[in-house]
């Protein structure tokens, strides 16, 4: 079945600077990426998806990319915010009609 | 509109004891999951219902039973508690089935405790 390593597990960033979270996934038929994110005791919530026919899609100052030749996926935010601070889950649908399959999870601190 | 509504949101149990997590949505969704949220362990996939009538395991489905009680409704079963089980159970849907689900939206938790 699908894999999905992430990476890194905890990241700290200033204010302002951006910050990148990385996935890679085993099963070179999945064909759909979400992003969810987890503010502290809540629940986790979509933020951005991509499907694998496209390399590339932006939401304001959130980004995520795909490369399917090397079967890894990465999140981008740009010009980070306390309000960021949370922890990410990136995932993958593997092939037929497997559920979706999470990481391990980054947290996330924007420090002020 | 509640969404994914999961009752109890506490609960503490002794070894051996039963307990059911219930989940409702009114989305109209119908996929219907159960995940366990551990530290460092990301959400991990217990069971799941593709559909109203339909039942799978996921990726740690010892010590569970589910029921799909009717599209709105699905229930997690633990018939004899144990400590490893202490964690927080999401319940999540979504529109389609498990191979093109779309958004999973997920309830508020329910925190489990194991003594």
């Amino acid at each position: 079945g699908e894999n999905v390593e992430q990476h890194p597990s905890t990241l700290s960033v200033q204010e302002g600077d951006s910050a990148v979270i990385k996935c890679t996934y085993s099963d070179s038929a999945s064909n759909y990426f979400p992003w969810y994110k987890q503010e502290l005791g809540k629940r986790p919530q979509l933020i951005i998806d991509i499907r694998s026919n496209v390399g590339e899609k932006k939401d304001q100052r959130i980004a995520v990319t795909l490369n399917k030749t090397a079967k890894h996926f990465s999140l981008h935010i740009t010009e980070t915010q306390p309000e960021d601070s949370a922890v990410y889950f990136c995932a993958a649908r593997g092939s037929g009609n497997t559920p979706l399959v999470f990481g391990k999870g980054t947290r996330l601190s924007v420090i002020a | 509109n509640a969404g994914v509504t999961q009752t109890p949101k506490f609960q503490v149990l002794k070894t051996g004891q039963s307990m059911t997590l219930q989940c409702a949505q009114d989305m109209n969704h119908n996929s219907m999951y159960w995940y366990r949220q551990d530290p460092g362990m990301g959400l991990r996939l217990i069971y799941y219902s593709a559909s109203e009538g339909t039942t799978d395991k996921g990726e740690v489905p010892n010590g569970y039973n589910v029921s799909r009680l009717n599209k709105r409704e699905f229930s997690l079963r633990l018939e004899s508690a144990a400590p490893s089980q202490t964690s927080v159970y999401f319940c999540a849907s979504a529109a389609g089935t498990s191979g093109n689900t779309g958004e999973l939206f997920f309830g508020e938790g329910s925190r489990l405790t194991v003594l």
